[in-house]
């Protein structure tokens, strides 16, 4: 079975600082990867996905998200964050044979103004 | 297409009450997860239909939850009875194509059991 683990479970920040956030996936297969947004108070949103080709891959918001098979790891950063960016962050795995979203614990980002 | 839209966006209820959350997934999508999401456990997926049907109930906690899909443009979560620990927000997502695409989510479902 799939897993994912998000290393950092509380990250505080102050604007314009940079921002990486880890995560690591356990399955040998072929995966799709996804990092998710979600504001205080809202549904989750897609921040950036990984399918195929460029291992480096560019979000919305200033985000991106850098695929390396052999750390299976999909890391999310952002060089300048901002106060808007305090959220919780997400990172997912669907494995191409299980058809199953996994989500790791999350991210909880604050960024102070 | 207005998203994923669950019903009721709050619901506080008595233990032992019946509760009922409900979900209408983005038209076409043929894949629909339910997630709950607490501060102790994370996002947790309970289950998922493929064309109405359900593949996947393993993450179902225990017999007094119980999903259905009755066409595909609707499903239902239900507890019966409600205990306090099933306090958390409950999400419904949905995907065209599951693995192959992203999941879009509902705003979810905010439940309260005292």
């Amino acid at each position: 079975a799939q897993s994912v683990s998000q290393h950092n479970h509380h990250v505080i920040l102050s604007e314009a600082a940079s921002l990486e956030l880890g995560c690591n996936y356990s399955y040998g297969g072929t995966v799709n990867l996804f990092w998710y947004v979600q504001y205080p108070g809202q549904h989750l949103q897609l921040l950036l996905k990984y399918f195929s080709g460029d291992p480096l891959v560019k979000g919305i918001k200033g985000f991106e998200a850098e695929f390396i098979k052999s750390k299976f790891s999909f890391n999310l950063r952002k060089p300048s964050v901002q106060w808007s960016d305090t959220a919780e962050y997400f990172c997912a795995v669907n494995a191409h044979r299980s058809y199953i979203p996994t989500f790791g614990r999350g991210t909880s980002l604050i960024v102070h103004p | 297409d207005a998203g994923v839209i669950q019903s009721p966006r709050h619901e506080v209820t008595e233990m032992g009450q019946e509760v009922t959350l409900r979900c209408k997934p983005i038209s076409g999508h043929d894949y629909l997860f339910w997630y709950r999401q607490t501060m102790m456990r994370g996002l947790e997926l309970l289950i998922y239909f493929n064309n109405n049907v359900p593949i996947d109930d393993s993450g179902m906690p225990e017999d007094r939850f119980s999903a259905k899909m009755p066409n595909a443009s609707f499903s239902t979560l239900k507890i019966q009875p409600s205990e306090p620990r099933d306090s958390a927000v409950y999400f419904c997502a949905s995907s065209l194509r599951g693995a192959d695409t992203e999941a879009f989510f509902g705003q979810g479902t905010r439940l309260t059991v005292v």
